[in-house]
């Protein structure tokens, strides 16, 4: 299996802030990268695909770069709404797996 | 617009058979792929494994032995089989879409039912 390494785990943040959060993975895996947000409660929501792809409907703050092993998600201006939970996830090949997750805090 | 809608017991006895089902509504079953994703509480994401529509399966291999999922187009469904199911299978399970675009269709998901907990306990 592809192992992806998220860093950090959490981070504190203000509002109006530039955040960024990295996900490696132990193998070449191109641009098969794809970042997730998930609320409390609820499923996580697709924003960028193919690492720097951005889901349609998401707001043009989220960008994700990088290739290979190393990704980078970052958030410009940080919203209210933006203090949630993220995951990367490669799609290289099965198993699909998935970073530990990023827990943006206020 | 499609949504999945994850269905089935919220309560599953060790040794038992986990089973639950996904319906697609507002669009049809074809042409994607289909997969399950598991959520264990306060944990990361676990891919299970997926199904496209013509019934090709593909599963995690640590769970091969005691998964199955499967398709049925006629009722724009499709389901999850976990044999032999321990307290460590206690999760929320959701289904997902795999997305389409540029005319080809990949198995990572863009669309997530609301998801089910599913907990296995005497």
């Amino acid at each position: 299996d592809i192992q992806m390494t998220q860093s950090p785990s959490s981070l504190s943040a203000s509002v109006g802030d530039r955040v960024s959060i990295t996900c490696r993975a132990d193998y070449n895996i191109g641009t098969y990268l794809n970042w997730y947000q998930q609320k409390p409660g609820s499923a996580p929501n697709l924003l960028i695909y193919a690492a720097s792809t951005l889901q349609s409907g998401v707001p043009s703050r989220f960008s994700g770069g990088g290739s290979g092993t190393h990704f980078t998600l970052t958030i410009n201006s940080l919203q209210p709404e933006d203090f949630v939970t993220y995951f990367c996830q490669q799609s290289h090949s099965t198993p699909l797996t998935f970073g530990g997750g990023t827990k943006v805090e206020i | 617009q499609v949504q999945l809608q994850e269905s089935g017991p919220g309560l599953v006895k060790p040794s038992e058979t986990l089973s639950l089902t996904c319906t697609v509504s507002g669009g049809s079953i074809s042409k994607n792929y289909w997969s399950w994703i598991r959520q264990p509480p306060g944990k990361g994401l676990e891919w299970i494994g997926y199904v496209h529509y013509s019934g090709i399966t593909n599963y995690k291999p640590s769970l091969k032995s005691r998964v199955s999922i499967s398709v049925d187009p006629s009722k724009n469904q499709f389901s999850l089989r976990l044999n032999s199911a321990t307290t460590a299978d206690t999760a929320v399970y959701y289904c997902t879409r795999g997305m389409c675009r540029g005319g080809n269709c990949y198995f990572e998901p863009d669309l997530w039912g609301q998801g089910t907990l599913v907990s296995v306990s005497s």
